[in-house]
């Protein structure tokens, strides 16, 4: 079936420093990515999305391109901040007996320090 | 924006005692979604619903059942709780429209059973 592997964590950078979490994905079809985020306390929010090879998705200064010949969409951001201490999952969009869900990895923690 | 709340955040319950976890959803969509999320297990779908009174079962249905009466409340029942379902539970949104793919968070009830 549809799979997420991202890298184990935790990681730990400090401020400034550059990072990237790798994630590889396993589809049928050409699903949908999404990186979430989740901070300290709360929910999963919605970080960046592609929805086709060679799209890249970006918000607050992270990146990841959909790329289909090497299955991948790695998150990257150039300067991290102590703000973005959070868990990060990468996710794909899969079918299930004709209805959509999504698919999450395991998860990577990531702290940043000042 | 989109609103997501779970009627607790903490919950303690004993062993054999009936559970219910309500969420509530107020942007009328059509999708909702239980998932559970464990430390180095990531996410996982226990059910989801496409419309009223529609369910499906996920990856993980085993020892929970599901209620949709209305569009904007999903509820997650746990018959018989066991010590193994400690976890945090997140409920989701999605519209079928759109950007059908990105789901909305609530913020979680973490469960502990006694």
């Amino acid at each position: 079936g549809d799979s997420v592997t991202q890298m184990e964590g935790p990681v730990t950078l400090s401020e400034e420093a550059f990072l990237t979490i790798n994630c590889t994905y396993t589809a049928t079809g050409y699903p949908s990515l999404f990186w979430y985020v989740q901070y300290p306390g709360e929910g999963l929010q919605l970080l960046l999305k592609a929805t086709k090879a060679d799209d890249k998705g970006s918000n607050k200064g992270f990146e990841a391109t959909y790329r289909k010949e090497t299955t991948s969409f790695h998150l990257e951001k150039g300067s991290v901040q102590v703000s973005d201490s959070a868990v990060y999952f990468c996710a794909l969009s899969a079918y299930q007996g004709g209805s959509e869900k999504l698919v999450f990895g395991k998860g990577t923690k990531l702290t940043v320090n000042p | 924006d989109v609103k997501v709340t779970q009627s607790s955040r903490y919950l303690v319950k004993r062993t054999g005692e009936k559970v219910f976890l309500e969420c509530v959803q107020d942007m009328d969509h059509e999708n909702m979604f239980w998932y559970r999320q464990d430390p180095g297990l990531g996410l996982r779908l226990i059910y989801f619903s496409y419309d009223v009174k529609m369910k499906e079962k996920g990856d993980i249905p085993e020892g929970y059942s599901v209620s949709r009466e209305k569009k904007e409340r999903f509820s997650l029942i746990l018959e018989s709780a066991s010590t193994n379902q400690t976890s945090m539970y997140l409920c989701a949104s999605s519209s079928t429209g759109g950007s059908r793919n990105e789901q909305f968070f609530g913020p979680g009830t973490r469960l502990t059973v006694l």
